[in-house]
């Protein structure tokens, strides 16, 4: 069984197009979060949930706004998109809110490519 | 702040040779430190973690790290690389409010057979 799994894993689209990516967990963690690693490979946390509750939002234009139905679930919809959103989209998990020592579980990621 | 500086981009090991790559730290106190890797077209996959239990830390596929707070370093090592062991390694350390990893800018693996 797949921990955490995204959909889809793969999303070439227009600019200017809106679009949603799924996050879906099935360990019973409390935590879920967001990534984007760029084309240099560098990964960057953008929004972390706990319970339900957002808890970290980084420095994120508000074209892209996570929503979190139930713990199990995190989704990232993205409006307007630019080409500088191309890059590839990590979903994780953890059982708390991650600390010294929390383990983070991620997805296979979603490569996201905005013609 | 906590930060993590991986001071190779690229490492090529032939087969069956040591692989070592290489990782500093930033921190104002002891910190936690991971290391992930990322096969190509994959997710990530935790390696290891150090939690100041033991300063030599086992992970999976015979990888091993070494904390050093003498010299802020946190090193993956491994005494025979494998073809399957070419990713990309991710040196990570929580850090903000201890609520988010923050992550090294990677170093890609090469293994030559």
């Amino acid at each position: 069984d797949t921990a955490v799994s995204q959909t889809p894993k793969y999303l070439v689209t227009q600019m200017g197009n809106d679009k949603s990516i799924k996050c879906e967990q099935n360990l019973g963690h409390d935590t879920m979060y967001w990534y984007k690693q760029d084309s240099k490979k560098f990964l960057k946390i953008m929004f972390s949930y706990n319970n339900k509750e957002l808890i970290i939002n980084e420095t994120v234009p508000n074209r892209f706004s996570p929503k979190s139905p139930d713990k199990a679930h995190l989704n990232l919809h993205i409006n307007s998109l630019e080409l500088g959103d191309s890059a590839v989209y990590f979903c994780a998990s953890s059982q708390g809110v991650a600390g010294r020592y929390e383990t983070q579980y991620f997805g296979p990621g979603t490569r996201l490519l905005v013609l | 702040a906590q930060s993590v500086t991986q001071l190779d981009s690229h490492v090529s090991v032939s087969e069956g040779t040591p692989v070592l790559l290489r990782c500093n730290y930033s921190s104002s106190y002891s910190p936690s430190l991971f290391w992930y890797v990322q096969h190509p077209n994959k997710g990530l996959q935790l390696l290891l973690k150090y939690t100041s239990a033991a300063t030599l830390v086992k992970g999976i596929n015979g990888f091993e790290a070494e904390f050093k707070k003498s010299e802020t370093s946190f090193h993956l090592t491994k005494p025979s690389a494998h073809m399957s062991d070419a990713a990309e390694y991710f040196c990570v350390v929580p850090s903000g409010s201890a609520r988010q990893l923050t992550f090294g800018s990677g170093t890609q693996l090469t293994v030559l057979p």
